[in-house]
């Protein structure tokens, strides 16, 4: 079973530019959830999408919004990009959500300049 | 969500059993302590979780303390391959999805 897919794997922006990162989870998987790690904070929670809703959400400003297709994709989108948007953005995919096991991607790689 | 302390860093020798501690001492009866490690440049990966009793996996075996303040996952061999920051999270039954990580303990192997 292929794993939890993430495109692109880098991406370079400059401030003020908006930015759009894709995931594909297992298959089978409904549930997405999405992690930011910085150097700094670390790995922080962004939101989770259940069945194409946002079922939870972390403390992140609004420039940050995500989605979910009806076949479980997701994508997740940085408006106005800031430096400190510079991360790893991390997506991980499990079959319910709750408390199921999940399985993340390599994530993506955004740098903001 | 209850906090988790581990130590920054630890050593190993390859071949070696590996004992990386984590202590939870605000625990709730309803939280099930899980880990995850972070292999270089890859995502988290799940490694075990328990709630009371010792639990044993393919990957490692976790030794939770009688109280459940505490808590221990055990590389029985360390391999290059375990070098990784390892996370203790604690998740609350019914809390949802979110994971929430501290700063976890990177491990070193060496020959």
């Amino acid at each position: 079973k292929a794993g939890v897919t993430q495109t692109p794997r880098y991406l370079i922006k400059t401030r003020g530019q908006q930015v759009t990162l894709s995931c594909s989870p297992i298959s089978g998987h409904r549930s997405v959830s999405w992690y930011q790690q910085t150097p700094g904070q670390g790995l922080q929670f962004l939101f989770e999408y259940f069945s194409e809703t946002q079922r939870n959400k972390g403390n992140f400003p609004g420039r940050f919004s995500g989605r979910q297709f009806s076949n479980s994709r997701s994508e997740m989108n940085v408006s106005t990009l800031e430096l400190g948007d510079s991360a790893l953005y991390l997506c991980a995919s499990s079959r319910l959500g709750g408390e199921d096991t999940q399985y993340f991607g390599p994530g993506t790689r955004l740098t903001v300049l | 969500d209850a906090k988790t302390t581990q130590p920054n860093s630890m050593e190993s020798n390859e071949e070696e059993p590996v004992h990386l501690p984590c202590n939870h001492s605000t625990i709730s009866g309803t939280d099930y302590i899980h880990w995850y490690r972070q292999l270089p440049s890859q995502g988290p990966e799940y490694v075990i979780h328990g709630l009371t009793s010792n639990v044993n996996n393919r990957m490692a075996s976790l030794a939770i303390a009688e109280d459940r303040k505490s808590s221990t996952l055990i590389l029985h061999r360390a391999t290059l391959r375990d070098a990784a920051v390892y996370y203790c999270i604690l998740r609350l039954t019914g809390g949802g999805n979110k994971l929430t990580f501290g700063t976890g303990t990177q491990l070193k192997v060496e020959l």
